[in-house]
């Protein structure tokens, strides 16, 4: 059973920056697990924000980020604000099948 | 522009099948697959397969096996979620997701995502 680990929870201020991770119980996430992210707020759909590690939807702020660190996907928010309080789920692909993080609930405070 | 528009609410008693509905908009509609994610209450997202609207091929992955069938209907731009005998635990809202290209499922591409989403069809199972 492939486990995809996210932190639980963070806090940022507002106009700060702060690194969401994404881990595989397979071992170091690389650029071939494609890893998404999303974003979901409270009684809405997901959001796509990242795909394929670091590129953006033609709809996502330039403040969001993704890339790889220390063997996990990562996705960065720099000047962060009230409205990106929010769950974020990372998504990692297994040659042929998608598994989902467990989510990181962001707060902004 | 894209859309995917979801049937409504359901509330089914368990083992009366249930049959959500994606329409699709705005794009060539068997050109990407369609994938299937289930949030059950207060949980995370979790993925449940995915259909080449080309072929029609479905892949599910364990645990949405069995009870669980997608379909299209291609002449309508349509992907369905169709659950058999549901049961409590398959109360949840499903959500379908667009992409990747159909090419890449089962294939090899150098980029993979989910870009478009419907607004989720909540499914309640109850007596």
């Amino acid at each position: 059973q492939t486990v995809v680990t996210q932190e639980p929870s963070l806090t940022v201020s507002p106009g700060g920056t702060v690194t969401l991770t994404c881990a595989s119980s397979t071992g170091a996430v690389t650029s071939n697990y494609y890893p998404n992210w999303f974003q979901q707020k409270p009684g809405q759909a997901p959001r796509a924000l990242i795909y394929s590690t670091s590129y953006k939807h033609s709809w996502t702020p330039a403040r969001f980020s993704g890339s790889l660190l220390g063997g996990k996907a990562a996705l960065t928010l720099s000047g962060v604000q009230p409205e990106d309080e929010a769950e974020y789920y990372c998504l990692l692909y297994y040659g042929g099948a998608w598994v989902f993080g467990g989510g990181t609930k962001l707060a902004v405070l | 522009q894209v859309q995917l528009v979801q049937s409504g609410s359901e509330l089914k008693k368990p083992g009366a099948s249930v049959k959500v509905s994606c329409k699709a908009s705005g794009y060539t509609f068997t050109t990407y697959a369609v994938n299937w994610v289930r949030q059950a209450p207060g949980q995370g997202l979790e993925w449940m397969g995915w259909i080449n609207t080309n072929t029609g091929n479905p892949a599910y992955v364990q645990g949405f096996t069995g009870r669980f069938v997608f379909s299209l209907d291609t002449s309508v731009s349509t992907a369905y979620l169709h659950i058999s005998s549901p049961k409590g635990e398959d109360t949840a809202v499903y959500y379908c997701a667009r992409g990747p290209p159909n090419y890449c499922v089962g294939g090899s591409c150098s980029t993979y995502y989910f870009d478009y989403w419907g607004q989720g069809t909540l499914v309640t199972v109850s007596s």
